[in-house]
């Protein structure tokens, strides 16, 4: 089981970014996804989840990204997207993306919100 | 929210010597699937965070034995029976039982 996450860069604030979490040795559409996030120099936090495994695939988002971050994901490729838009100075951090709660992380992706 | 909260902060440690981390959480962490859903993870300078425990006390594979996890209700610790050179980093508690899923704000294991 592994992850790969990668899309990270730098955004002007308001701006919009795409991240990819690429699966292998397991298939996204029976499991659990999460991404969590870490602010240069702090500490961990939990941002969205997708669970495949519910009846419509349900997803859920912190409170700081609701209504700006959405899941979704692309079977042929077995990856599993975060669409980020409305980009703040705020959302700057390391995303990790992880699998079985939180068992398997992958190695992090960038992302810089800066004029 | 559930709020994690971890103590010490820091956390300085002599080599072969025990260490004890402790996670205490604003609510009980027990899902309606009756298990207790608390993890511990480490990280490590430079690294992404590895979990060691799942579920207050099971040790994830290639976690060495010398990490234990005990606890229950609202309070749970980490125990390391003997600190190595390896171990230092910061370790970080998490509540997976209610949402959204939250993070102690880390204890810092550094050599004397």
């Amino acid at each position: 089981v592994q992850v790969v996450d990668s899309g990270g860069g730098l955004v002007k604030p308001g701006g919009s970014l795409r991240l990819s979490c690429e699966a292998s040795g397991f298939t996204l559409n029976n499991a659990e996804v999460t991404w969590i996030r870490q602010a240069p120099g702090k500490g961990l936090e939990w941002v969205a989840h997708f669970n495949s495994k519910t009846a419509n695939g349900a997803t859920d988002y912190a409170a700081p990204v609701r209504g700006r971050f959405a899941l979704s994901r692309d079977d042929s490729k077995n990856t599993l997207y975060l669409q980020m838009s409305s980009l703040n100075t705020e959302d700057t951090a390391l995303y990790y993306c992880t699998t079985g709660h939180a068992g398997c992380w992958g190695q992090g992706t960038l992302v810089t919100v800066s004029s | 929210d559930v709020v994690m909260t971890q103590s010490p902060l820091s956390l300085p440690v002599t080599l072969g010597q025990p260490a004890s981390l402790s996670c205490r959480s604003s609510h009980g962490l027990v899902y309606s699937d009756g298990n207790t859903y608390l993890s511990w993870f480490q990280q490590r300078p430079g690294q992404s965070p590895r979990r060691l425990i799942y579920q207050v006390s099971n040790r994830d594979s290639g976690v060495p034995d010398r990490f234990s996890g005990s606890g229950s209700g609202t309070d749970f610790t980490l125990k390391i029976s003997r600190v190595e050179a390896e171990d230092v980093g910061v370790y970080y508690c998490m509540q997976l039982a209610h949402w959204p899923w939250t993070f102690g704000q880390g204890t810092k294991v550094e050599v004397k």
